[in-house]
């Protein structure tokens, strides 16, 4: 079945630093790619998506690109606030929409 | 807001209790998925419904079950409940018809506490 191996947490990083969180994944057929993130005490929001090879999704000041060859899709930020702190989540999606997520990576920012 | 409804927010019951948990998806959305968040299982797919058929299914307990009414609204049925099934229960819901995955929008979820 579809898995997905995420950075091991949690990430703690002081404000303005550079964020890199790993993402592997495994699915059958040809997913698109999400990566989702959940505030405390919130549910979880689609921070950006990726639909095919090579593509680079995009928001917020993160960034994350299909990799088809090496199957990952790491999120990166050059500069991460306090406002960042929540839970991350990487996710293949594959027909019909269902989402496999990984185990999530909390970070943490400090001023 | 994600235009996803998930009520109740908060439930508290005992063991062996009887639960049912309501989800409306976004205006438009065929599909209903449902999730379970623990600390120790993290975020678990538990079943798809697609327009009133159920389309998937993932990690479900026997003793819970699922249903998507003509109104598209999904129901969680939670019964004999144990202490471990404490969680957060999310639904989502997607266009979520075949070809390309497109994204699921979140409910704030449920957060279901046995005692």
């Amino acid at each position: 079945g579809d898995s997905v191996t995420q950075m091991e947490g949690p990430v703690t990083l002081s404000e303005e630093a550079f964020l890199t969180i790993n993402c592997t994944y495994t699915a059958t057929g040809y997913p698109s790619l999400f990566w989702y993130v959940q505030y405390p005490g919130e549910g979880l929001q689609l921070l950006l998506k990726a639909t095919k090879a090579d593509d680079k999704g995009s928001n917020k000041g993160f960034e994350a690109t299909y990799r088809k060859e090496t199957t990952s899709f790491h999120l990166e930020k050059g500069s991460v606030q306090v406002s960042d702190s929540a839970v991350y989540f990487c996710a293949p999606g594959t027909s019909y929409g269902k989402l496999t997520f990984g185990q999530g990576t909390i970070l943490t920012v400090h001023p | 807001d994600s235009g996803v409804t998930q009520t109740p927010k908060h439930l508290i019951t005992a063991t062996g209790q009887r639960v049912t948990l309501r989800c409306s998806p976004r205006s438009g959305d065929l599909s209903v998925y449902w999730y379970q968040q623990s600390l120790d299982q993290g975020l678990q797919f538990l079943i798809q419904y697609y327009n009133g058929e159920e389309r998937a299914k993932g990690n479900i307990l026997e003793r819970f079950s699922a249903q998507q009414f003509p109104d598209l609204h999904s129901e969680l049925n939670l019964s004999s409940l144990e202490l471990g099934d404490s969680a957060l229960y999310f639904c989502a819901s997607s266009v979520g018809s075949g070809g390309r995955p497109t994204e699921a929008f979140f409910g704030q979820g449920t957060r279901l506490t046995v005692v």
